[in-house]
């Protein structure tokens, strides 16, 4: 079993939709939890940050983590195609001097 | 503020050359920076992981020999691929980190070699 899991997708939506992005994990001792949106041919860019179990909102953009379930997840809403992107899943155990292990990434597209 | 950049974005070289790839943190001192490769349609691997001064902690299956890391400061890291071959050719993406929080992603840095 994979350290972290991600769904590659690809994921196809319409301009408006509710997208709904997740990740599970086997290991126990992560603690923190990012998601990152990586263009075609660019570096990732850090979207969400969020530490331990709860809920963290950032505009159109919410992030849940369920450490009980060892469940991550991403929610877009009135996704624009702006939007169309890749996106990661990361963890670790000790924050970001520490390595992330990252998932697959699920390729998005909303169109318009 | 926390931006980090790489050069070259793109090279091109000759199977058995060298090359040196820069990761500079722009406006932050980096206390540890990653070195990472994206193959196609997959996720980001990291290859290693060095903190200033001192040298870089390689992952399980990364030759060292062949994938120099140099941390000159705290600014900036260097990852020299030697002794380039086709199956070198990847996206290469630095990052930084200044805390304990997050990492700072450079923009990436395509080699492709002939």
């Amino acid at each position: 079993q994979k350290e972290v899991e991600q769904d590659p997708g690809p994921l196809s939506v319409p301009e408006g939709a509710i997208v709904s992005l997740n990740c599970t994990y086997s290991n126990s001792a992560f603690q923190y939890f990012m998601w990152y949106r990586q263009y075609s041919r660019k570096g990732p860019e850090l979207l969400m940050y969020t530490y331990s179990s709860g809920n963290k909102e950032d505009g159109r953009f919410t992030a849940q983590v369920d450490k009980s379930s060892k469940y991550i997840s991403l929610f877009i809403r009135d996704s624009q195609p702006s939007d169309s992107a890749t996106y990661l899943c990361a963890m670790s155990a000790q924050g970001g001097s520490e390595k992330l292990v990252f998932g697959k990434g699920t390729k998005l597209t909303v169109n318009p | 503020g926390a931006v980090v950049s790489q050069h070259p974005s793109w090279v091109i070289c000759k199977s058995g050359t060298s090359v040196k790839i820069e990761c500079r943190s722009l406006d932050f001192q980096a206390t540890t920076m990653f070195w990472y490769r994206q193959f196609p349609k997959q996720s980001l691997m990291l290859m290693a992981t060095s903190n200033e001064g001192s040298k870089a902690t390689y992952e399980q299956g990364v030759e060292k020999d062949k994938f120099l890391i140099n941390h000159a400061s705290l600014t900036l890291s260097t990852l020299t691929v030697t002794s380039a071959h086709p199956e070198d050719s990847s996206f290469y993406i630095c990052s930084a980190s200044r805390d304990a929080y997050e990492q700072y992603f450079g923009p990436g840095t395509r080699l492709t070699v002939t």
